[in-house]
């Protein structure tokens, strides 16, 4: 089974405006962590937002917030107005376990989604 | 500039060749990983070095052969790939015990 699922291959957005994109994740582990992580033409991934398994609050990062809900293992990344340079790729990402010193961490990704912004 | 450096930025090898991927990172992370990400599939992470030692070696073919000398370099060498290997390789580090990752920008290998 996939344990992180991106149903939306693209999305279309107007300049300004906020847009959605959706991820669900798969793990019996209850400590874990999830990214979010933008991938321009350039191909270099760039790290947006983080939330771990025991955060009571959502994450926000500038524009960015992720929709963490937990019972339905929903980890939905918000862009809010949105710009033409967000036009890329956007993966979703998880670490299951807990973080431990002198542990790395492995990090399983999914299928990602290509966000194009319009004027 | 990430704090990742990927050295080539696009390789082009026969199948019978040989050459080296390079990655370097001076942010005092001391795990590395390769990844691999072909079109349409997820990232696929490849192998994990943590403190220059190897933690994961994911079912990795053999013609790839990683290779840490310290904790601020990693080598992918390459020899007899298939076409089926090009894709894009992405190196990141990180700190352990900390929760994210940072790339480089990938070497795009196109093997003919």
């Amino acid at each position: 089974a996939q344990k992180i699922t991106q149903t939306q291959p693209g999305m279309f957005v107007q300049e300004k405006e906020a847009v959605t994109l959706d991820c669900t994740y798969d793990t019996s582990d209850p400590s874990y962590g999830l990214f979010w992580y933008k991938q321009p033409s350039s191909g270099e991934m760039i790290f947006l937002i983080y939330q771990g398994s025991y955060d009571q609050q959502n994450a926000t990062e500038g524009r960015y917030s992720l929709n963490f809900q937990k019972a339905r293992k929903s980890a939905n990344l918000v862009i809010s107005a949105s710009q033409l340079g967000d036009s890329a790729m956007y993966f979703c990402a998880m670490r299951e376990g807990p973080l431990e010193s002198g542990t790395a961490s492995k990090l399983t990704f999914g299928t990602g989604t290509r966000l194009q912004v319009t004027l | 500039e990430t704090g990742v450096t990927q050295t080539p930025r696009h390789l082009v090898m026969g199948m019978t060749n040989k050459k080296s991927l390079k990655c370097e990172q001076h942010l005092g992370h001391n795990a590395m990983y390769w990844y691999k990400q072909s079109a349409k599939k997820p990232l696929e992470l490849m192998f994990v070095y943590n403190f220059k030692e190897q933690t994961e070696n994911n079912s990795v073919p053999s013609r790839f052969s990683p290779e840490c000398p310290n904790s601020s370099h990693l080598f992918l060498h390459l020899h007899t790939l298939q076409p089926e290997d090009s894709a894009l390789y992405l190196c990141a580090s990180s700190l352990t015990g900390w929760r994210g990752y940072t790339f480089g920008s990938g070497t795009r290998l196109t093997v003919v």
